[in-house]
């Protein structure tokens, strides 16, 4: 079965520092692999997305992400962090031919602090 | 074009309550969703539809069920709630095809609280 796993619950970043989001899969086979935003009090928004090809995608809001295979790893990451980044992030993986069904991670909290 | 609406927004029950929960989409998806999410466990599949008139059980679907009479509507029922079922509620959709299906387009949640 696919499992997704975020290290880090809580982390607090300095505006304008980078930030850097861990998350590791178990899954047999490649993986769709997600990234999505949740800003207090509302729904989740998706920022990037990995099927297959390039292991390094881009995003919405200056956030990109690398699939390593070997490390079974795919993390964000944003060079510069502003206020507004402030949320929590949700690492998801999907299996081909499910649906779309997703497991999620637990999530990591992200404070900005000025 | 609203995207993906959830009834009501928060909602307060006592055990043994039931009651419905009503997720809409205006953008001709075929398939939707229902997550729960509670702290610590990210969202975890409640039940789903590929379809109109279809539905599947997800990961955690004990005590809920769920109908799609119109492609636009999923309902979530709670027949008698549980302290348990105190949660946040997220429906979500999604195109059918190929990948597009695992991009999924969340609604802004219900609160609901079982006391």
């Amino acid at each position: 079965a696919q499992s997704v796993t975020q290290p880090d619950i809580h982390i607090t970043v300095s505006e304008g520092a980078s930030l850097e989001l861990r998350c590791n899969y178990s899954y047999g086979a490649t993986p769709y692999l997600f990234w999505y935003v949740q800003s207090p009090g509302q729904g989740l928004q998706l920022l990037l997305k990995y099927f297959s090809g390039d292991t390094l995608v881009q995003g919405i809001k200056g956030f990109e992400a690398e699939f390593k295979r070997s490390q079974s790893s795919f993390n964000l990451r944003k060079p510069s962090v502003h206020w507004s980044d402030a949320a929590e992030y949700f690492c998801a993986v999907g299996a081909a031919d499910s649906w779309g069904k997703l497991q999620f991670g637990a999530g990591t909290q992200v404070v900005v602090t000025p | 074009n609203a995207g993906v609406t959830q009834t009501p927004k928060f909602r307060v029950l006592k055990t043994g309550q039931s009651m419905t929960l009503l997720c809409a989409q205006d953008m001709n998806h075929e398939y939707m969703y229902w997550y729960r999410q509670d702290p610590g466990m990210g969202l975890r599949l409640i039940h789903y539809s590929v379809g109109e008139g279809t539905t599947a059980k997800g990961e955690v679907p004990d005590g809920y069920n769920v109908s799609r009479l119109k492609k636009q509507n999923f309902l979530l029922g709670l027949e008698s709630a549980a302290p348990s079922q105190t949660s946040v509620y997220f429906c979500a959709s999604s195109y059918s095809w190929d990948r597009s299906s695992y991009e999924q387009y969340f609604g802004p949640g219900t609160r609901l609280t079982v006391t």
